[in-house]
């Protein structure tokens, strides 16, 4: 079945440090969302990426899906403490099909 | 989180007793899904509503049953809980193309 892959799993970075997350689908997607955890929270939706080769920014986060739409990432310019928590990519093979979601990388980040 | 509400928010169970998690929206979604979250291992699917009356099959729904009988409630069962089931069950809507999740229950079977 569909197989989606996040690296690195854990990740420390001082504050004001880039950070980058790494998605990988064992298949194509339709779509890439992604997700942010705080410590003891739930998921909230941060964005969704539809276009191969698409990119998009949000203040100091930019999401990107690879040519193959196999593939998406995730790049924080200069880190801030409020930055830590858990990002995760999900995907869907089909339009509206129920997303699986990666194992996700957890960011920490010391001042 | 606002519009998808999850009961309990915590439970202990003993192996073998059945319990029922319920999760409510009042945003008149279509989709819902129930997760369950065990440390590194992400979020996997377990059941999925496309809509009232109708329930599938996730990535992991062994030892769970739902139903959606009513479009804004979708219920999660464990029959007889096992100690693998210890985790945090989160409910989500779609909204858009985006999902809304619940606050969660962590739910500990011993």
């Amino acid at each position: 079945g569909q197989q989606v892959m996040q690296i690195p799993q854990y990740q420390h970075v001082q504050e004001g440090e880039d950070f980058t997350t790494y998605c990988n689908s064992s298949t194509t997607l339709s779509n890439i969302q992604w997700y942010k955890q705080r410590p003891g929270g739930h998921p909230v939706f941060l964005i969704q990426l539809v276009k191969s080769g698409e990119v998009k920014k949000q203040k100091r986060l930019t999401f990107q899906f690879g040519e193959a739409k196999k593939n998406s990432s995730l790049h924080i310019t200069a880190t801030q403490t409020t930055d830590v928590g858990t990002y995760f990519c999900a995907g869907s093979q089909q339009a509206g099909t129920a997303l699986i979601f990666g194992k996700g990388t957890t960011l920490s980040v010391s001042s | 989180n606002a519009g998808v509400t999850q009961t309990p928010k915590f439970r202990v169970l003993k192996t073998g007793q059945s319990m029922t998690l319920l999760c409510a929206q009042d945003m008149n979604h279509e989709y819902m899904y129930w997760y369950r979250q065990d440390p590194g291992m992400g979020l996997r699917l377990i059941h999925y509503s496309v809509g009232e009356g109708t329930t599938a099959k996730g990535e992991v729904p062994d030892g769970y049953n739902v139903s959606r009988l009513k479009k804004q409630n979708f219920l999660l069962g464990l029959e007889s809980a096992a100690p693998s089931q210890t985790s945090v069950y989160f409910c989500a809507c779609r909204v858009n193309y985006g999902y809304t999740f619940g606050s969660g229950t962590r739910l500990t079977v011993v």
